[in-house]
């Protein structure tokens, strides 16, 4: 079955940096566009950033782009977020999520279970 | 990337129907089939229910049926039940962005 298992989140200070992963399984990952979600404490869901299934595709929202930074290596699995000059408006829980088909359509069929980011003096 | 616009709350009682809506513009929801919804119960991850407007994902109960008219995007719950209360949201394709999220929108079933 399909698992996304993310890792790497914390409480980090204003301005730092921190690097988010998610490890897959249960399908063919290098055949799938991947996406990060953030969703802030008691808020909805935002959208944050989508990597085509080569990697060599991305596209951010306007709230993270020029801070983050959407990878992947299909060698291990593995889809990671490189969050840097974080802000306090960045504490979320961070999923990532698979996509529906290899494009960029807004068809996120399988979602990890979220990790919390808190930036916090 | 403006958020899509849920109304904040609607409510029903078991076995009746509500409707969702989520309002767009034309350049998302009014100028793309490309419409998805999702629930999402506390403190878990969101379901894809619909996509493509008013496909059902294999799993996804026929009580849930999406549609669209204009720039406005609508999920109907038939045949309410006590476990479909959540929170929804919307989502589009966008011209300047791959993926939109509506606010969100908290059911309650009374």
């Amino acid at each position: 079955q399909v698992q996304l298992v993310e890792s790497g989140g914390g409480v980090v200070q204003p301005g730092r940096s921190l690097r988010l992963s998610c490890a897959a399984s249960g399908f063919t990952f290098n055949t799938y566009a991947m996406h990060w979600v953030r969703q802030a404490p008691g808020k909805g869901l935002e959208w944050v950033a989508v990597i085509s299934y080569d990697g060599i595709n991305k596209y951010y929202a306007d709230s993270v782009r020029g801070r983050f930074t959407i990878s992947r290596d299909n060698s291990k699995n593995t889809l990671y977020l490189q969050m840097n000059s974080l802000r306090a408006e960045d504490t979320a829980v961070y999923y990532c999520a698979k996509s529906f088909s290899g494009n960029y359509l807004p068809y996120l069929d399988y979602w990890g279970q979220g990790n919390l980011v808190t930036v916090s003096s | 990337q403006s958020a899509l616009t849920q109304p904040a709350s609607v409510s029903g009682s078991p076995g009746q129907s509500i409707t969702i809506s989520c309002t767009g513009t034309s350049s998302d929801i009014g100028g793309y089939n490309y419409v998805s919804w999702y629930q999402q119960h506390p403190g878990k991850a969101p379901k894809l229910m619909i996509y493509d407007v008013s496909q059902r994902p294999s799993g996804v109960s026929d009580r849930f049926s999406g549609s669209k008219s204009g720039n406005t995007a609508s999920l109907t719950i038939s045949g309410l039940q006590a476990e479909d209360e959540a929170e929804y949201f919307c989502c589009s394709y966008t011209s300047s962005s791959p993926v939109v999220f509506g606010g969100g929108t908290k059911l309650t079933v009374l």
